[in-house]
């Protein structure tokens, strides 16, 4: 079965702090992506990630990539209020968007 | 103005009613999705289309018919609604040249509830 999980589901931190969300999936694929969803709002893409290794930084959010661990991470670094907000992780299992699993989603809240 | 536009944004009606959402764009992406946001469930892929003569079922199409009139427009129908098609839809486009690594990009969303 082809899955996509995400922990954790709910993360509440503290603003200057760090902290990584994982993304674990089954079984292999070439093709990763995270998603950024505001509160009411829709999804933004922030990375792809398409190989072993890869890794790709936005200010404060970066994203790896270990397909032989089948294991996503997206790292936050000294945290803000503004990345207050819900990220996916999906894997592309066939190609062109046609069989992309998404994870629960983690959303994330940071206080002041 | 948005790239992708859906409408409408809210919709509520009843169980047997036939409901058609739509969705347009102007990003001159070839590749067109529907997808339902539920709570605790993710999204799930209805149906997508790589051009206007390309239509396929995604893992739940059942319920559901889509009609791509245009490169530009894409629309979701729902023949009879059911209270359990009650959720979050969004339509989404893609480019699919390689360099674009077909990344998604998201309408606004329509929430629709059938009672």
């Amino acid at each position: 079965e082809l899955k996509v999980e995400q922990n954790p589901l709910f993360l509440s931190m503290q603003e200057g702090k760090n902290y990584t969300i994982y993304c674990n999936y089954s079984t292999t694929s070439d093709r990763l992506y995270w998603y950024r969803q505001d509160p009411g709002k829709s999804l933004e893409s922030l990375f792809v990630l398409l190989s072993n290794g890869a890794v790709k930084q936005e200010g404060r959010l970066m994203a790896s990539l270990d397909t032989k661990a089948r294991l996503s991470t997206l790292h936050i670094t000294a945290a803000v209020h503004d990345l207050s907000a819900t990220y996916f992780c999906a894997v592309d299992y066939a190609g062109n968007n046609r069989k992309l699993i998404w994870g629960l989603g983690t959303s994330l809240a940071v206080n002041p | 103005d948005a790239d992708v536009t859906q409408t409408p944004r809210n919709r509520i009606t009843k169980t047997g009613k036939r409901i058609m959402l739509e969705c347009s764009q102007t990003k001159g992406h070839d590749r067109m999705y529907w997808y339902r946001q539920d709570p605790g469930l993710g999204l799930r892929l209805i149906y997508y289309s790589f051009d206007v003569k390309d239509i396929n079922k995604g893992e739940i199409s059942d319920g559901y018919s889509v009609s791509r009139q245009a490169q530009a427009k894409f629309s979701l129908s729902l023949e009879s609604a059911i209270p359990n098609q009650t959720a979050l839809y969004f339509c989404a486009t893609s480019d699919g040249t390689p360099a674009a690594n077909e990344k998604l990009f998201f309408g606004s969303g329509t929430q629709l509830s059938v009672l």
